[in-house]
């Protein structure tokens, strides 16, 4: 398997421009997680999804985000208008939803606000 | 609020010691902890998990301690090598919940 993959791998934009983060999960995964790390805040989770469905998207800092899973094999994160202030690296992962399941990370996508 | 706190952002040690990392947590009852590792430029990678009725864990080189009353694992890496150097991070989490907090992290640094 090819693992977690996002896409870009880096992304650099204009604040206000709209700015769409990519992700695949492992095949047979079915829960899905979107996180953002930055120097400040360490590791923060922003949302997550079972079964396609969002479960708790309590970390979305505010309305400018969004996040979708339209079908087992594909998310997106978006941020519209962007702020300099959302820079940041974006993690995607999935699991097997089991309780204990270990979490599997992409890449990261690193996005610059200027 | 729950909170997750690893004892320092950085470690440095001399190689072939053994590395000792704390993770801490309050307002927190997890069922169980999983500690991860995190190259620079890299997502994090899963390493150990360790329940709630287990005291100790060992893989390999690294071993977990997990102690409810203090509300603390500590994660220790023996005969460390440069190899170890990275960022690890530990994740308390209750029993049937996905979602998955993670501490801030501790910066290890391995010294030849």
């Amino acid at each position: 398997d090819a693992g977690v993959i996002q896409s870009p791998r880096h992304e650099v934009t204009e604040m206000g421009q709209e700015v769409t983060l990519r992700c695949k999960p492992i095949s047979g995964h079915n829960s899905l997680f979107w996180y953002r790390q930055t120097m400040m805040r360490g590791l923060e989770l922003l949302i997550y999804f079972n079964n396609n469905v969002p479960i708790d998207d309590s970390g979305m800092p505010e309305d400018r985000f969004s996040a979708k899973m339209p079908n087992a094999s594909f998310s997106t994160l978006k941020i519209q208008p962007s702020e300099p202030r959302d820079s940041a690296v974006y993690f995607c992962a999935s699991s097997s939803g089991l309780s204990t399941g270990e979490l599997f990370f992409g890449e990261g996508s690193r996005l610059t606000v200027l | 609020s729950q909170k997750i706190e690893q004892n320092s952002e950085a470690l440095n040690i001399q190689e072939g010691k053994t590395a000792t990392l704390t993770c801490n947590y309050t307002n927190y009852s997890p069922a169980y902890l999983q500690w991860y590792r995190q190259d620079p430029g890299r997502g994090p990678v899963f390493l150990l998990l360790i329940r709630e009725n287990e005291k100790e864990k060992r893989k390999e080189r690294l071993k977990v301690t997990f102690d409810t009353t203090l509300k603390q694992s500590l994660f220790h890496i023996t005969a460390s090598q440069p190899a170890d150097s990275a960022t690890y991070l530990c994740a308390p989490a209750q029993t049937g919940a996905n979602n998955l907090f993670f501490g801030t992290g501790t910066r290890l640094t391995v010294i030849p």
